[in-house]
Parts: structure tokens; sequence; C-alpha cells
């Protein structure tokens, strides 16, 4: 069964960039894509692009455009996800999602950023 | 983007009741719909993909239904763990786009 484990917290100032990783164990990422979605404080779920590992192309949400990029190493089954010129309201949980025809099916544990 | 209104916000029921959520898309979306129940602190979890199907292992009280623009999700019988926020995703169209959440608490 597949487990997507994800980076450690991580605390930055505004201004710079963070990177999150999502390493897929006991398998690879296969035909799936892996999403990437956030959570602030209280609030609710929202989508921030996703990656297909295979081909290497990477889709995201327009208001995240020119800040948000997403890679992935096939050879390592891991995939990033880089915010830069990160602002206060960029305080989340950032989670990695793999989604195959239907749903987001599996996730990772979580990362929590926080801007300070 | 297809915006995703679901309803209520928030809801208190017993244990046994039948506790119900609806959401409602902008746009015909078809049966492209999923249903996640996240608990305090934790991922979201898949729970019913494509309006109605119950993905593996998910505990059979729990039902999804609707097509186009409404739909509706379902316990029929409220367990103490239950308790969670519950949220509607639409994915026919990029960017997928979740629902507000349905925090669900037990009285």
């Amino acid at each position: 069964q597949v487990q997507l484990v994800q980076s450690g917290a991580d605390v930055k100032k505004p201004g710079s960039s963070v990177k999150v990783s999502c390493k897929a164990s006991g398998g690879t990422f296969s035909s799936h894509t892996i999403n990437w979605v956030r959570q602030a404080p209280g609030q609710g779920l929202e989508w921030m692009g996703r990656i297909i590992p295979l081909a290497g192309i990477a889709n995201y949400a327009q208001r995240f455009q020119g800040r948000v990029t997403i890679t992935a190493a096939k050879s390592t089954a891991t995939a990033y996800m880089e915010l830069s010129s990160l602002r206060f309201e960029d305080t989340a949980v950032y989670y990695c999602a793999r989604a195959g025809g239907h749903g987001m099916d599996v996730w990772g544990q979580g990362t929590t950023v926080t801007v300070s | 983007d297809i915006q995703m209104t679901q309803s209520p916000s928030s809801l208190s029921a017993s244990v046994g009741d039948r506790v119900t959520i609806t959401c409602q898309a902008s746009q015909d979306i078809k049966n492209y719909l999923n249903w996640y129940q996240q608990r305090p602190g934790k991922a979201p979890e898949l729970l019913i993909y494509d309006a109605s199907n119950l993905e593996t292992g998910v505990p059979s009280r729990f039902r999804g239904s609707g097509s186009g623009t409404d739909f509706t999700f379902t316990i029929s019988s409220l367990l103490p763990e239950d308790i969670a926020t519950y949220y509607c995703q639409q994915y026919h169209t990029l960017p997928p786009t979740f629902g507000q959440g349905t925090k669900v608490e037990v009285k």
C-alpha cells in the first residue's frame, strides 16, 4: 500500500521560499498525479496544483501562478512543491495527495509551514 | 472556476441520527464529485468518488447521490467517530475545487 511521507514543519520569513517534499514509500508514482492542497488555520481545503510525474507536466491554480513550482523525481518517487515570495497568509498545512481516475485517495500527513 | 456550495456549514446531531449534507455546483459537473472526511488534526480521507461510489474500506453507512449540479451526502446512522468536517470536491474541470466544508458534531 502506497504511503506519502512529507517533510517536516518549517518556519520562514516573509519574502522567502519554502520547499516541501512528498515521498511515495511502498510503491511508485505509477500513472497517478500528485496534487498539492493547502489548509490555512481554521479554513477549508484549497488546491494549489498538480504534477503528472511520468510526464513531468504540471498544472497550477491561477492564484498561485508564478509563485508555485511543482516538480517530481521519478527515480526517488518524490514530489516537491516550492512556494516563493511567502506572505503571512501562506501560513498553512500543506498536503500532497495522489489522484488516479477519480478522487485523491492517498494523502500525506501534512506539513505545517509558518510564515513569521 | 467552478464554485461548490455546501450546506449546512455545521450541524449537531445525536448518535443514531441520519445526517444529510448537500453540495451544489455552479455548473454541470456530471458525476465528477467526491466526498472527503477530515477528522480534527488529520489529513482528509476519500469516502465517496464519482458521486455515489464507496471507496474501499469505507463503512456502508456513508452514501452519496446526485448528478449534474446537485449532490447529497448521507450518514445513515451517526456514530461518535463520525465527528469530522466533510468536504465535497469537483474534478470535472481544472482547477479541482472544494466546498467550504460541513462540520458535524455529536450532541
